[in-house]
Parts: structure tokens; C-alpha cells; sequence
């Protein structure tokens, strides 16, 4: 069974400051994706960036990329510029690349920007 | 979230009390799941079904029953309920095998409280 563990329960920037999320996550498929979910107050779930195991090259998307350690099964998220609209639940996820099989979700970092 | 329906947004049962959560979808998706979301847990996978017929057990079943008759309802049936069953779930619906992400998206619901006394 795949696992995926965030050590930090809460977080906080200032505004304009960059941050760094950590995950890591214990399975032993070689083909697979990770991701980052936030989640703001409404609930909402939504997809902020997502990782393919067997692409060696970092995914980003405009402020938010990751540093991707696949033998370390690391997948930290880095937000650069911080919002304080970015202020939310942020989920690392995992599921496997075939098999039709569900997203595993770590526990969440809360992280708040203060202005 | 257009596109999965979730009902009630807002419940409080009694300990014992059985009820259903609703999840609807109208994009014709194969692939829903039901999870509940505690403080400090994170989401935790219930139930899903890879498509109408079929269902399989997740990370945290026990308590729950599901049944997928149709390709867009998944209703998830708590039978006696307990106040260990207090939390938000969340319903998610995406087309099979597709992965998030490059134009594919799985669609989660707004979520429904639930409070059992």
C-alpha cells in the first residue's frame, strides 16, 4: 500500500516570501504521479500541480514548482512570491500510473500567508 | 466544482440513526469515491467504484455501504451511525484511468457535514 507522509501540520510566510511544503511517500511501483492539492476555507479541492515519476525533469506552474527526488521519494512543493490568497490546506497525493486505483492523500500542511 | 452534486451540504444524526449521502454527476464519469476528511487526517479514501456494478473497498470502510446502480449517483449509506463517523466527506468523480492534471481533472464535490451527537 502506498503512503504518503507530511511532517509539517502548519506553516507560515510572509507575503512575498517563498515557501517550501515537504512530502515523501513510501511505495514500490516505479510508474506513478504525484500532486499537490490546496485547499482554501471554501473546501474546494483544487489541483495546483502534479509530478510523472518517470519524467526526471521538476514540474512547475507559474509560482509553484517541486523539487522531485525520486529515489529519496521526496516531493516537496516551493511557492515563490507568496499570496495571501494562498493561504489554504495543501495536500500531497499519490496514485499509481495504471490500475484505475484512487489518489492517497498525506494529512495536510496548513499554511497561512501574513501580510 | 459544476458537475458533482453533493446532498445534504449539512446534517446531525443521533448516534444509531442511519442515513444516506448523496453524490450525483452528469459528466458520464466511470470513476467516483467517497472519502471523509478529520482534522489532521487528511482525506481518507471510504469507498470508489471504477464504474456502474462495481465497488471496492478504500482506506477507512468500516460503518459505511455504497452501492453504484447507475453510472452518475454514488450514494454512501452510514447504517447505525456513530459519533466516530463525525466529519466532512467529500465525493469525486473523474472518467476512468484518466489522471489529473494535462486537461484531465477529477471533480470533487463541496463536501457534506456531518455531525452525529
Amino acid at each position: 500500500a502506498q503512503t504518503v507522509t507530511q511532517s509539517q501540520p502548519e506553516m507560515s510566510v510572509q507575503e512575498a516570501e517563498t515557501v517550501t511544503l515537504s512530502c515523501t511517500y513510501d511505495t514500490s511501483e516505479n510508474n506513478y504521479y504525484l500532486f499537490w492539492y490546496k485547499q482554501p476555507p471554501s473546501r474546494q479541492m483544487i489541483l495546483v500541480i502534479r509530478q510523472e515519476a518517470y519524467k526526471q525533469q521538476n514540474a512547475t506552474e507559474n509560482r509553484f514548482s517541486v523539487n522531485f527526488q525520486k529515489a529519496a521519494k521526496s516531493f516537496s512543493l516551493k511557492i515563490s512570491d507568496s499570496q495571501l490568497g494562498d493561504t489554504a490546506m495543501y495536500f500531497c497525493a499519490f496514485m499509481k500510473r495504471w490500475g484505475n486505483t484512487p489518489l492517497v492523500f498525506g494529512k495536510g500542511t496548513r499554511l497561512s500567508v501574513i501580510a | 466544482n459544476a458537475g458533482v452534486t453533493q446532498t445534504p451540504k449539512f446534517q446531525v444524526l443521533k448516534t444509531g440513526q442511519s442515513m444516506t449521502l448523496q453524490c450525483a454527476q452528469d459528466m458520464n464519469h466511470e470513476y467516483m469515491s467517497w472519502y471523509r476528511q478529520d482534522p489532521g487526517m487528511g482525506l481518507r479514501l471510504i469507498h470508489y467504484s471504477v464504474g456502474a456494478g462495481i465497488t471496492d473497498q478504500g482506506e477507512v470502510p468500516n460503518g459505511y455501504n455504497v452501492s453504484r446502480s447507475t453510472t452518475e449517483d454514488f450514494p454512501l449509506r452510514l447504517l447505525s451511525a456513530a459519533p466516530s463517523q463525525t466529519s466532512v466527506y467529500f465525493c469525486a468523480s473523474s472518467y476512468s484511468g484518466q489522471v489529473p492534471g494535462s486537461g484531465n481533472t477529477i471533480y470533487f464535490g463541496e463536501g457534506s457535514w456531518l455531525t452525529v451527537v
